[in-house]
This record gives C-alpha cells, sequence and structure tokens, in this order.
C-alpha cells in the first residue's frame, strides 16, 4: 500500500508570507503528526491530529497551526513567515493504538524562507 | 516532559565492526521506543522498536536493548556495512492512551561505515 504523501517537496517563500503544506497518511492510519527538523534543533514535534481533533501540541508559536479533514489528510499552516521557519517539514502517520503505534514518515517538505 | 539524551553524536566505525548508539529518557512511563535510519536528504526510516514489556529485540544485524530501570536503551548493529553510514535517532513515546503519545527524539548519531 502507499506510504505517506507530502505535498509540496520543495518551497521558497519570503519573511511575512504564509504557506500551507498536506500529508496523505497510509491508508487507514488516523493519526498524523507533524515534525520540524532543522540542523540546530534536530526533531520536533508540532502537533499531533487524531480523528480531525487535535490532541497534542509540542512548543511552537501560535503562527503554526494545523488540523485534518475527514478522510485522515491533515494540512499545517505557518503564517507570517521568518526566516527561522526553514526547516524540513515531516508528518508521520500512525494507526495510534496501544500495540500498533508505529510511526511512518512522509519524505517532507523542505521550506525555504528568504 | 519527556527528554530522550542520544550518545554519541558522531561514530565511525571499520566496516565488519560493531556500532553501538545508547539512549536515556526522563519519563519512567514512557513505554514505546522506536529507532529511525535517516541517509541524506531522505525521510527517517523506522528500523527497529522496543516496547516496554520487552529486554531486548533483534532483527537480523540491528538489535535493541532497554534497561527500564535504568532509563536506558541501546542500538547494536553488528557486521557494519557501508550502507550503514547514515544519521540515527532514538526516541521515547507514552503509550497511546496518555493523550501524549508524540515521539520524542535524541539528537541523532552520524554514523560512518570506513570500507
Amino acid at each position: 500500500k502507499a506510504g505517506v504523501t507530502q505535498t509540496p517537496r520543495y518551497l521558497i517563500k519570503t519573511r511575512g508570507q504564509q504557506v500551507t503544506l498536506s500529508c496523505s497518511p497510509i491508508s487507514g492510519h488516523r493519526s498524523v503528526s507533524w515534525y520540524q527538523q532543522t540542523p540546530g534543533q534536530g526533531l520536533q514535534f508540532l502537533f499531533e491530529y487524531f480523528s480531525e481533533t487535535q490532541r497534542n501540541k509540542g512548543n511552537f508559536p501560535g503562527r503554526f497551526s494545523g488540523r485534518q479533514f475527514s478522510n485522515s489528510r491533515s494540512e499545517m499552516n505557518v503564517s507570517t513567515l521568518e526566516l527561522g521557519d526553514s526547516a524540513l517539514y515531516l508528518c508521520a502517520s500512525s494507526f495510534l493504538l496501544v500495540e500498533d503505534n508505529e510511526q511512518f514518515f512522509g519524505p517532507g517538505t523542505r521550506l525555504t524562507v528568504l | 516532559g519527556e527528554n530522550v539524551e542520544q550518545h554519541p553524536s558522531t561514530l565511525s566505525v571499520q566496516e565488519g565492526d560493531s556500532a553501538v548508539i545508547k539512549c536515556t529518557y526522563s519519563d519512567s512511563a514512557s513505554n514505546y521506543f522506536p529507532w529511525y535510519k535517516q541517509e541524506l536528504g531522505k525521510r527517517p526510516q523506522l528500523i527497529i522498536d522496543i516496547r516496554s514489556n520487552v529486554g531486548e529485540k533483534k532483527d537480523q544485524r540491528i538489535a535493541v536493548t532497554l534497561n527500564k530501570t535504568a532509563k536506558h536503551f541501546s542500538l547494536h548493529i553488528t557486521e557494519t556495512q557501508p550502507e550503514d553510514s547514515a544519521v540515527y535517532f532514538c526516541a521515547a513515546s507514552l503509550p497511546p492512551n496518555f493523550g501524549n503519545e508524540k515521539l520524542t527524539f535524541g539528537t541523532g548519531t552520524r554514523l560512518t561505515i570506513i570500507p
């Protein structure tokens, strides 16, 4: 079955703009988590959605938001972009069962803010 | 919240030798410990994981051990090959029914296999 997909793969934006990234989970997975990866900070948790509800949120400013649709696809939005938002944004999907909560990552969206 | 520390940050190993990467975690309620391998420009790939009801798990040349008392877990790669060169991340997670099952990652280990 198809893996996690993310679009777009690459984005170049300027400071002050806003951006929307999309993630389609593995079929049957209802949990989608988002992570930011940078050389300096490593892999940092952004938020997690399950059945269209945000279950967890990491320590990021309110400019970072997300949502999940009824088909489990998820989007994240970053408003008023800053240079420091340049990163690889990864989403991961999971069944989120007690004994089956492995998370599988998509290829990521590389965002460059100029 | 959970804190995961990973050592070493870089590791060079002669081809054929073994490599060991160690992680410690802070929250004793964490029960799921995956390891991811990330090659340059690619997504993290789950290579092995272990749950807190198991002390050791092996998959061919890769093994993971867990010491719940000491709150540390380790990745062991035997008979290393050039294709094992990558960055390896450990992570820890609470059980899903805690409502806070996000993965907390270590800072990564860049493993280089010397031919």
